[in-house]
């Protein structure tokens, strides 16, 4: 039973452009929500979050939006750069102690 | 991911063998998740630690795996008797405060291997 879903394991963009990353949840206990990036034969690196009682945060080029009454949740990326081309995992968690629970990951490349 | 030291970078066992996996959080931190990931999958969780003690244990698989997190030293995952489906890359993340709340941390992993 997958609670977090990225159902694009893979999405190209050029360069200037916005990056769109989705993720869906089905745990209506969730109210902590992350992306992570992930370069290859390295671990995850924190991007952004986001808890329930916002539906935006900006950091830089990153914006996170979620949508509460769809469990839906998003990463803006823009302008994406060659460099952002990497493995992109959300990851949602419950209040208190619950482990963060991770989607398949999408692997986006940005083409110059 | 500087701070979050995990050791071997690669391990390469044969079946029957044991693997330990070792793990030292970010300075300050006494807070440790141990997370797998399968090839073309995500993250899964499978263990959570404080200082000699575990926390959540309920993603780890009831036979040959243990986690401890002694008063001194890293935390160690332990696999024994490996079989093949074990091949997998172990990531270990830290956080200063419960993880509810709190970003976690990885290191680059243990990419193990069992032939």
């Amino acid at each position: 039973d997958q609670q977090v879903k990225q159902n694009s394991p893979s999405l190209s963009v050029q360069e200037g452009r916005i990056s769109i990353l989705n993720c869906d949840y089905t745990n209506s206990m969730f109210d902590y929500f992350l992306w992570y990036k992930k370069y290859p034969a390295e671990g995850p690196t924190f991007l952004i979050s986001i808890s329930s009682i916002k539906d935006k945060n900006e950091d830089g080029r990153f914006t996170v939006f979620l949508n509460k009454s769809a469990k839906h949740l998003s990463l803006h990326i823009v302008p994406s750069q060659p460099g952002d081309s990497a493995v992109y995992f959300c990851a949602a968690s419950a209040s208190g102690n619950t482990p963060l629970v991770f989607g398949k990951g999408t692997r986006l490349s940005v083409i110059a | 991911n500087a701070g979050v030291m995990q050791n071997p970078r690669h391990l390469v066992r044969r079946r029957g063998q044991e693997a330990r996996l070792r793990c030292s959080p970010m300075k300050g931190h006494s807070h440790v998740y141990w997370y797998r990931q399968l090839p073309e999958e995500g993250l899964k969780f499978m263990v959570y630690l404080q200082k000699e003690n575990i926390i959540d244990e309920s993603g780890m698989p009831k036979e040959r795996f243990s986690a401890e997190f002694p008063k001194e030293g890293p935390s160690i995952l332990r696999i024994q008797q490996v079989v093949r489906g074990d091949s997998a890359a172990y990531f270990c993340a830290s956080s200063a405060a419960v993880q509810g709340y709190s970003p976690l941390h990885f290191g680059n992993g243990t990419r193990l291997t069992v032939t």
